[in-house]
């Protein structure tokens, strides 16, 4: 069970929109309604931003959407703040065990 | 307001066990409905689910830690503990406890982290 393939960084200016990708396989993601994203800002705790592939825990902005299409889930940033300057990582249920992405660090030019 | 809180050395030897345990309060860890899991982060790197327990005892592990991880739960102390066994630099990290918010690999809710190095 190898990581979830996630790109290294990804950048964008304050108001675009950002998209990281989540690849995993049809173990994992492909068959998963288990899709969660973190964010962790540099020296913080994670924090949950997504869960069940598209839903938000109470307080997380609808700026932060998640999707799924076949074996990839994506995190969708609309309206980038400099604040959102983090290390994201999703992560699936895979049956009997749980994986995570290597991480992508998005950088708020 | 839940809290999560682990303990434990900071340093182990080579080939010794590293043990932590994650102390609940707020909450008890009785309820039916959560899982609670390990999870940890090398230095400069990401996060890698270590396992997971419900208060039953019922257990998940990283198939390629399996061998070498035992996740146990002491519900009259309201708390939860990992044992990794024959420990090498590779298990050099920062360990966090974590709680689902309600539904699967949701983790709401997570300690603060503690940082274990192992060095001889």
């Amino acid at each position: 069970q190898s990581a979830l393939t996630q790109p290294r960084s990804v950048s964008g200016s304050p108001g675009q929109s950002v998209t990281i990708s989540c690849t995993g396989t049809s173990s994992d993601v492909g068959t998963s309604n288990s899709v969660s994203w973190y964010q962790q800002p540099p020296g913080k705790v994670p924090k949950l931003i997504i869960y069940d592939v598209n839903k938000r825990p109470s307080g997380v902005p609808d700026r932060f959407s998640g999707s799924k299409s076949a074996n990839t889930a994506s995190l969708t940033i609309s309206g980038l703040q400099a604040d959102d300057e983090a290390d994201y990582y999703c992560c699936s249920h895979a049956v009997t065990y749980v994986i995570f992405g290597g991480g992508t660090k998005l950088t708020v030019l | 307001q839940l809290h999560l809180q682990e303990s434990g050395p900071g340093l182990v030897k080579p080939s010794e066990t590293l043990s932590l345990t994650c102390t609940v309060s707020g909450g008890s860890i009785s309820s039916n409905t959560y899982y609670w899991a390990w999870i940890r982060q090398p230095p400069g790197q990401g996060l890698e689910w270590i396992g997971s327990i419900f208060h039953t005892g019922i257990t998940f592990y990283k198939p390629s830690l399996k061998s070498r991880v035992i996740i146990s739960v002491d519900t009259s102390r309201n708390q939860f503990s990992l044992n990794l066994i024959s420990v090498t630099a590779a298990d050099t990290a920062v360990y966090y406890c974590a709680r689902e918010l309600g539904g699967v690999i949701d983790w709401g809710y997570w300690g603060q982290g503690t940082l274990v190095a192992v060095s001889s």
